[in-house]
């Protein structure tokens, strides 16, 4: 079965600064996707960034880049120029592409953004 | 607003009594989930439908638990005989698949914050 590990319980950043999360998964799978999800307090689950794990450049949106490391099964989140609004719990999930479409979720990462 | 909704957002109820909760998922989208979340965990895989197909049950979903999607839109969740160890957010999503192997993302609903006294 696959599972995702996510290590750190809590983070915290200056605004402004630069924070990155760690993400490992396990997996016998070749062909799958990879998420960070968002989970701001009381609201609902929003996707922050995607990877295809038949590619390797690492997807980027805006403030928000992984790294992404097949080998290592590492899939970590940066964020860029902190900002108050990114204060929330961030999942790192799993998809294998094949069967069924479920996703695997880590214990999550809160992060604090210090003003 | 064309996003996922559920209802109720919260629901109080006493041990062994039935709850029902309601999933409208994004209005083009064939595929609907059911996670379920604790807290200070991510959320777990219960179950998820194509159209009105269920197609996967996880382990989690014991037989006081049951959902449906009768017409391939809206879902329900129904948990029977409630425990304390049901208390939990529900979580639906839902997602567009064109066929064939190609991923589409799961957009999530607010969920529905489940308390058993």
């Amino acid at each position: 079965a696959q599972t995702v590990t996510q290590s750190q319980p809590e983070m915290s950043v200056q605004e402004a600064e630069t924070v990155t999360l760690s993400c490992t998964y396990d997996t016998s799978e070749s062909d799958y996707y990879l998420f960070w999800y968002k989970q701001p307090p009381s609201r609902q689950m929003i996707l922050v960034i995607r990877q295809e794990a038949y590619k390797q450049q690492n997807a980027t949106e805006n403030r928000f880049s992984v790294n992404f490391q097949k080998a290592a099964k590492s899939f970590s989140l940066k964020i860029s120029d902190s900002q108050l609004g990114d204060a929330a719990m961030y999942f790192c999930a799993y998809l294998a592409r094949w069967g069924a479409q479920k996703l695997v979720f880590g214990q999550g990462t809160r992060l604090t953004i210090n003003p | 607003d064309t996003g996922v909704s559920q209802n109720p957002r919260h629901k109080i109820t006493k041990r062994g009594q039935n709850v029902t909760f309601r999933c409208d998922p994004i209005s083009e989208h064939n595929r609907l989930y059911w996670y379920r979340q604790t807290l200070g965990q991510g959320p777990e895989f219960l179950t998820y439908f194509q159209n009105e197909a269920q197609l996967e049950k996880s382990r989690l979903l014991s037989d006081r638990f049951s959902a449906e999607r009768p017409k391939g839109s809206f879902s329900t969740l129904e948990i029977q005989r409630t425990e304390q160890g049901d208390s939990a957010m529900y979580l639906c999503a839902s997602s567009h698949s064109g066929g064939g192997a190609f991923v589409e993302t799961q957009y999530f609903g607010p969920g529905t914050r489940l308390l058993v006294l």
